[in-house]
């Protein structure tokens, strides 16, 4: 039971455009967000994260947006630079199950010069 | 270097020997969280544990794996009699706080069994 998707296994984007990479969720109970971004033989590293009482939470080059409805989160990064070059999980989590996270399969970005 | 560690990066075992892994969280943080990640796959949460206690292990499986997080110390995974399934990545995590706050990973131990 895959309860948070990444439907997209790999993204190809040009430099300077902006790269969307896009998770949907099917447990209603989850109510943070989170975004990592993984380098190949490194740990992943945590970018941002978003609560279930906003729909936006932006942080530099990086923004994140929230349909609960939809159950759909989704991370802009804008301008694409090269060095965003990586694989990106979503992540999400349930107040009601402590602390653990439920991640996607990840999407691999390649900004390309 | 306050973040979180863990040793060895690399672990080469035979099939039916342990392998023991080890997590220091970062610094001022006492919840430890630890993930397995297989070939081709995203990260599956396996066991959540504060300082001499186990919150949840519910990702764990059941026979030949086992977690602790003594009073001193690094936390430990413990695999017992390891099978080639058991190869992959395995990430520790902390926070300051347990729930729903950030969690900061580990570079990752690779465990392979030949």
């Amino acid at each position: 039971d895959q309860q948070v998707k990444q439907n997209s296994p790999s993204l190809s984007v040009q430099e300077g455009r902006i790269s969307i990479l896009n998770c949907d969720y099917t447990n209603s109970m989850f109510d943070y967000f989170l975004w990592y971004k993984k380098y190949p033989a490194e740990g992943p590293t945590f970018l941002i994260s978003i609560s279930s009482i906003k729909d936006k939470n932006e942080d530099g080059r990086f923004t994140v947006f929230l349909n609960k409805s939809a159950k759909h989160l989704s991370l802009h990064i804008v301008p694409s630079q090269p060095g965003d070059s990586a694989v990106y999980f979503c992540a999400a989590s349930a107040n009601n199950q402590g602390g653990k996270l439920i991640f996607g399969q990840g999407t691999e970005l390649s900004v390309k010069p | 270097n306050a973040g979180v560690m863990q040793n060895p990066r690399h672990l080469v075992r035979r099939r039916g020997q342990e392998a023991r892994l080890r997590c220091s969280p970062m610094k001022g943080h006492s919840h430890v969280y630890w993930y397995r990640q297989l070939p081709e796959e995203g990260l599956k949460f396996m066991v959540y544990l504060q300082k001499e206690n186990i919150i949840d292990e519910s990702g764990m499986p059941k026979e030949r794996f086992s977690a602790e997080f003594p009073k001193e110390g690094p936390s430990i995974l413990r695999i017992q009699q390891v099978v080639r399934g058991d190869s992959a990545a395995y990430f520790c995590a902390s926070s300051g706080t347990g729930g729903f706050y950030e969690q900061y990973f580990g570079p990752g131990t690779r465990l392979t069994v030949t």
